[in-house]
C-alpha cells in the first residue's frame, strides 16, 4: 500500500506568491491517478486536479499539478485571498485509496 | 445541478449501529462510481468506502472491513452505508462523493457531510 506525505505542514505566504505543496509517495505511483482537493473550513473538499496534471472543470489557471513517480506538486502561481484552505493529495491503486495529510496554506 | 445529501448520522454507543443514507440527484446515478470519506474533527480525509455503479463490487478501507457494508438502490437514487460495531474512532464527518469517470475514484461532487458521533 502506498503512503502520502505531504510537506509542509503549513504554508505561510501572502496574496499574489507562489505556493508549492509537496505530496510524497512511499512507492513509485505507476497509474498517474494522483489527485488533489481544496478544503476550506466547514465545506466539504473541492476536486481541483486529477490524474496528476488535469484540472477539472471550473478550477482556475493558476493551479496545476505536476510529478510523476514518487514526488508530485500542486503549485498555485498568484494565491488569491480565496486560495488560503488545506490541501489534500490522495492516490488510487489496487482497489484502495490513500489520502495525504495535507497541507494547510494560510496568511 | 448535481446534489448529494446525506443523512442518518448522529450519536451511537461503542457497538452500536448506524445507517446512513445519500440521495442523489442531478445525474443519471446509475451510471457513476460512488464513494464515502470520512473526516475526524480536526483531523484529515480518510476513504471509507467505494462501490461500482451497478452496486455489485464494494470496495472498503482496511478499518472498517467487516463492520461498514456499503450498497446502493440505483431505481431511487440512494446510496448507503451500513456501520456496525460502531468504535470510538469511527467519530467523523462521513461525506458520500460522486467519482469523476476515470479518474482514479477522484470525486467530483460531495455532500455537505452527516456528523457520526461514537460515544458513551
Amino acid at each position: 500500500e502506498i503512503m502520502l506525505t505531504q510537506s509542509p505542514g503549513t504554508l505561510s505566504l501572502s496574496p499574489g506568491e507562489r505556493a508549492t505543496l509537496s505530496c510524497r509517495a512511499s512507492q513509485s505511483v505507476t497509474n498517474n491517478y494522483l489527485t488533489w482537493y481544496q478544503q476550506k473550513p466547514g465545506q466539504a473538499p473541492r476536486l481541483l486536479i486529477y490524474g496528476t496534471s488535469s484540472r477539472a472543470s471550473g478550477i482556475p489557471d493558476r493551479f496545476s499539478g505536476s510529478g510523476s513517480g514518487t514526488d508530485f506538486t500542486l503549485t498555485i502561481s498568484r494565491l488569491e485571498p480565496e486560495d488560503f484552505a488545506v490541501y489534500y493529495c490522495h492516490h488510487y491503486g489496487s482497489a484502495r485509496l490513500t489520502f495525504g495529510g495535507g497541507t494547510r496554506v494560510e496568511i | 445541478d448535481v446534489q448529494l445529501l446525506e443523512s442518518g448520522g448522529g450519536l451511537v454507543q461503542p457497538g452500536g449501529s448506524l445507517r446512513l443514507s445519500c440521495v442523489a440527484s442531478g445525474f443519471t446515478f446509475s451510471n457513476f462510481i460512488m464513494g464515502w470519506v470520512r473526516q475526524a474533527p480536526g483531523k484529515g480525509l480518510e476513504w471509507v468506502s467505494v462501490i461500482s455503479a451497478d452496486g455489485r463490487s464494494p470496495f472498503y478501507a482496511d478499518s472498517v472491513k467487516g463492520r461498514f457494508t456499503m450498497s446502493r438502490d440505483n431505481p431511487k437514487d440512494t446510496l448507503f452505508l451500513q456501520m456496525n460495531s460502531l468504535r470510538a474512532e469511527d467519530t467523523a464527518v462521513y461525506y458520500c462523493a460522486k467519482e469523476k469517470p476515470g479518474s482514479g475514484w477522484s470525486f467530483d461532487y460531495w455532500g455537505q457531510g452527516t456528523l457520526v458521533t461514537v460515544s458513551s
